[in-house]
């Protein structure tokens, strides 16, 4: 059975630091692993998405890599921002069912 | 890109009686879609997995007769709370995946319910 875990559990850093978050999965057959922002009582949305066979994805301040082989994946966050306060999720796609496993997030607060 | 709507928002009930959440994909066809659960400062936890025309597979420790979806059409799953109480409340999730871009299989989400039964 996958398990996900994320580390740090929180966070709080002053605004304009660099921030890595990072996910580790038991099971290593993944189909992609997808990064999720959830504000406090709202949805999920989609940050990144990170195919099998890709090893890292950018968007804007935002980089993604990912280690099938030791199974693991960090969020890099470049010059945090106020806005970017928010729970950080992890989920990992496995073949087969194709439903993603979450980890527990990493709650993070940038004080400006 | 794709879009899952949810509704309601929030919701209030009495304990006992029944509540509705609706789950719609507004530019794409959704033969499955998905039923999440959160408790405060955890994870989504998958409820069950809604299938358009056929039963809903439920996780197990998920009530069926308690938590009642129904996918009756390709962009529209409902999943009913019945005879809510207050151990119910909690922020329901529902999700897609938009079978046009089978490469990602990404996952879109629904804003969420959040669910207070008094």
């Amino acid at each position: 059975k996958q398990e996900v875990t994320q580390i740090p559990a929180a966070l709080s850093v002053p605004e304009g630091e660099n921030l890595v978050l990072n996910c580790s999965f038991t099971d290593s057959a993944i189909y992609n692993l997808q990064w999720f922002r959830q504000d406090p009582g709202k949805g999920l949305t989609s940050l990144l998405l990170i195919q099998s066979s890709q090893r890292e994805q950018t968007s804007g301040r935002l980089n993604a890599s990912l280690d099938k082989s030791s199974g693991r994946s960090t969020l890099y966050i470049a010059a945090s921002q106020p806005g970017d306060s928010a729970t950080y999720l992890c989920a990992v796609i496995s073949g087969g069912s194709y439903i993603p496993t979450f980890g527990r997030g990493t709650s993070l607060i940038v004080h400006p | 890109g794709a879009v899952v709507s949810q509704h309601p928002s929030w919701v209030i009930c009495k304990s006992g009686t029944s509540v509705k959440i609706e789950c719609r994909s507004l530019d794409f066809q959704a033969t499955t879609m998905f039923w999440y659960r959160q408790f405060p400062k955890q994870s989504l936890m998958l409820m069950a997995t809604s299938n358009e025309g056929s039963k809903a597979t439920y996780e197990q420790g998920v009530e069926k007769d308690k938590f009642l979806i129904n996918h009756a059409s390709l962009t529209l799953s409902t999943l009913t709370v019945t005879s809510a109480h207050p151990e119910d409340s909690s922020f329901y999730i529902c999700s897609a995946r938009d079978p046009r871009d089978p490469a990602n299989y990404g996952y879109t989400f629904g804003s969420g319910t959040r669910l207070t039964v008094v």
